[in-house]
């Protein structure tokens, strides 16, 4: 089944303590994203990659890294979350960055609270 | 910065009954989403809409791009169509803009 997956789904933490969201996605794409979503605000994108090793800024970056090193994976981490990084994540992922016939499938979203 | 405007917020129906929720853009979509978030939160893909009108079951969506909207109609709403509806336009053919959504309640 095509999909895009993510783990954990859910997870309490403390400030300081550093985690990483993976996110794997099996449909051979090559544009993946990570997405935050917070009540009135709707999905803001914190950074993507266009493919292997090319990562770039979305529209919240700060406090969070990415790396992809393989097509499939693009796992988010939090070096040292804070409180204002609680929020529901997700993943995405679509064929190519731009074009006809590309649309965005999405993970079923990580739910991360820190304390 | 892009806009893109949803409404109504909320919408409460009676089982059975028919609505329309509205996506206004502020500039030149290349493609448009529909999403329905369920209570559990997962983001579940309805169209991928650049023009036109397309229709799966009871859902139909239809995108009048020239005038920067997009509607999309569900009909005989049932109970587990409740949950959060996102439209989201695509820029430059990369960038997606996601709208604040509409809450919708179903009562049986």
């Amino acid at each position: 089944e095509a999909q895009v997956t993510q783990n954990p789904r859910y997870l309490i933490t403390v400030t300081g303590k550093k985690l990483t969201v993976t996110c794997s996605q099996n449909m051979n794409h090559e544009y993946m994203s990570w997405y935050r979503q917070d009540p009135g605000l709707g999905l803001r994108q914190i950074y993507y990659s266009m493919n292997v090793e090319v990562t770039d800024k979305g529209d919240v970056p700060e406090g969070y890294k990415v790396s992809r090193k393989e097509k499939r994976n693009f796992p988010l981490i939090l070096e040292s979350p804070s409180p204002n990084q609680t929020s529901l994540y997700f993943c995405a992922s679509k064929k190519y960055r731009s074009g006809p016939y590309n649309e965005q499938f999405f993970g079923p979203g990580t739910r991360l609270t820190v304390l | 910065g892009i806009q893109v405007e949803q409404s109504p917020p909320d919408l409460i129906l009676q089982e059975g009954a028919n609505s329309t929720l509205r996506c206004n853009f502020s500039d030149s979509v290349n493609n448009l989403q529909w999403f329905h978030q369920n209570p559990w939160g997962q983001l579940i893909n309805l169209f991928y809409i650049p023009s036109g009108t397309k229709q799966n079951g009871r859902l139909s969506a239809t995108t009048v791009a020239t005038e920067r909207y997009s509607l999309l109609y569900i009909s005989s709403s049932q109970t587990t169509d409740s949950g959060v509806y996102f439209c989201a336009g695509i820029y430059n053919n990369n960038d997606m803009r996601f709208g604040a959504g509409t809450r919708l309640t179903v009562k049986p």
